[in-house]
This record gives C-alpha cells, sequence and structure tokens, in this order.
C-alpha cells in the first residue's frame, strides 16, 4: 500500500503563480485535509473533505481552493501565491465514524517557496 | 471548538533520564486524544490514540500518555529516552461526534542529550 501520496515535494513559485498540490491515498478513506506547518505554529488545518463532492474550510482557507471529485483524490490550489504560503504542506486522511476515525495518515510533505 | 495547548515548545533531557511531554484540551463535548511524532524531514506518524476505555494508553517506542478528564490534559511520558527520540511531538484533539476536524497544538521539540 502506497497510504497518502504527495507531489510535488518541493516547489519553488514566484509570487502572483499558481500551482496545484496533489494528495492522493489508496486506503478508502473518506475523510482528507490539508494542514501548512510553520515554525512555532504546529500545524494548521487549511480544508477538510468528509467523501466526494462535500468540503469545508478549516482555520487558514484564505488563498486557497479544494475540491473532492473522487474518495481518492483531494487536490490544494494556489491561485495566485503569496510570500506567506512559504510553508510546508501535509495532505491526511482517515476513516469517518467508528473507533478508527480520525486517526490519520499522513502524506510526505510538500515543501512550498514563494519568492 | 476545540484546542490544544502545550506550553513547552522545547524540553532538553539527558539520554536514559525519563521525560514529561504536557498537554492540555479544551472542548465542551467528548474527545479523541492523539500524539504524534515528527523526526527530522519526515512526516508525522501516529504516536497513540485514547478513543475509550482505560485513561492509560501505550503507544511506540515506549511511550505512555494519560487522559485526565478532570484536569483536561493528555501528558506524554517516557520512563527512559533514547537518542533516537529526539524529535518534536504534537498533541491533537478531535471532538468525538459531527465533522472529524483535528486540531494540532503547536509542538514540543524533544532534545535528547548524550
Amino acid at each position: 500500500n502506497a497510504g497518502v501520496t504527495q507531489t510535488p515535494k518541493f516547489q519553488v513559485l514566484k509570487t502572483g503563480q499558481s500551482m496545484t498540490l496533489q494528495c492522493a491515498q489508496d486506503m478508502n478513506h473518506e475523510y482528507m485535509s490539508w494542514y501548512r506547518q510553520d515554525p512555532g505554529m504546529g500545524l494548521r488545518l487549511i480544508h477538510y473533505s468528509v467523501g466526494a463532492g462535500i468540503t469545508d474550510q478549516g482555520e487558514v482557507p484564505n488563498g486557497y481552493n479544494v475540491s473532492r471529485s473522487t474518495t481518492e483524490d483531494f487536490p490544494l490550489r494556489l491561485l495566485s501565491a503569496a510570500p506567506s504560503q512559504t510553508s510546508v504542506y501535509f495532505c491526511a486522511s482517515s476513516y469517518s465514524g467508528g473507533l478508527g476515525a480520525n486517526v490519520l495518515t499522513f502524506g510526505a510533505g510538500s515543501r512550498l517557496t514563494v519568492l | 471548538a476545540q484546542s490544544v495547548t502545550q506550553l513547552d515548545s522545547q524540553v532538553p533531557v539527558f539520554e536514559e533520564a525519563p521525560v514529561e511531554l504536557r498537554c492540555n484540551y479544551s472542548s465542551s463535548v467528548s474527545v479523541y486524544l492523539f500524539w504524534y511524532v515528527q523526526y527530522p524531514n519526515q512526516g508525522l506518524q501516529l504516536l497513540l490514540k485514547y478513543l475509550s476505555g482505560s485513561t492509560l494508553v501505550k503507544g511506540i517506542n515506549g511511550f505512555e500518555a494519560e487522559f485526565n478528564k478532570s484536569q483536561t490534559s493528555f501528558h506524554l511520558r517516557k520512563p527512559s529516552v533514547h537518542i533516537s527520540d529526539t524529535a518534536e511531538y504534537f498533541c491533537a484533539v478531535s471532538v468525538t461526534r459531527g465533522y472529524q476536524k483535528v486540531t494540532f497544538g503547536t509542538g514540543t521539540k524533544l532534545q535528547v542529550i548524550p
């Protein structure tokens, strides 16, 4: 099993450029989420999804878009990158419901630098 | 909404000494609690979890944590640390009902000194 796969691992953008961070999971998890990790701030939730076609905002959604057309994929889009979006991004997934719920499996992370 | 507080941003400890990493949470409803570990330049992996039942939970690598509902705490402990335990540790909480947002603390860097 691949688990949660994120691409790319590293990306450098110029201010104003757009890009998509890809996230795919092969565990048939209903719940998927995106976090950003910044020094001293822990992990902050950007967007999450509880199933195909259902998404919602987390703590820091501004500047990011998501969609969930399939159970497996949950891409994160930056429409116009800003230096404040320089961060390490993690995708995570879990089952929905029951005692296995909320136990997150993380991807390896994507390090984004915006110049 | 739930929240997590990790008061110690860094904890230095000598090898083979015991360690406790503190975590306090806030929620008006019942919660699930987690500890995740992040080794340098890696993603996060689950260390242990409290979902229900016994309040003392054991995880990987000899770590354990105790859920204290009255103190709203979930402190992580290890009786004897090893150099390989050097990492950043994150406490996390989610409510047991509704959408499953998982909220993380700001992390505690454990530095094991040889």
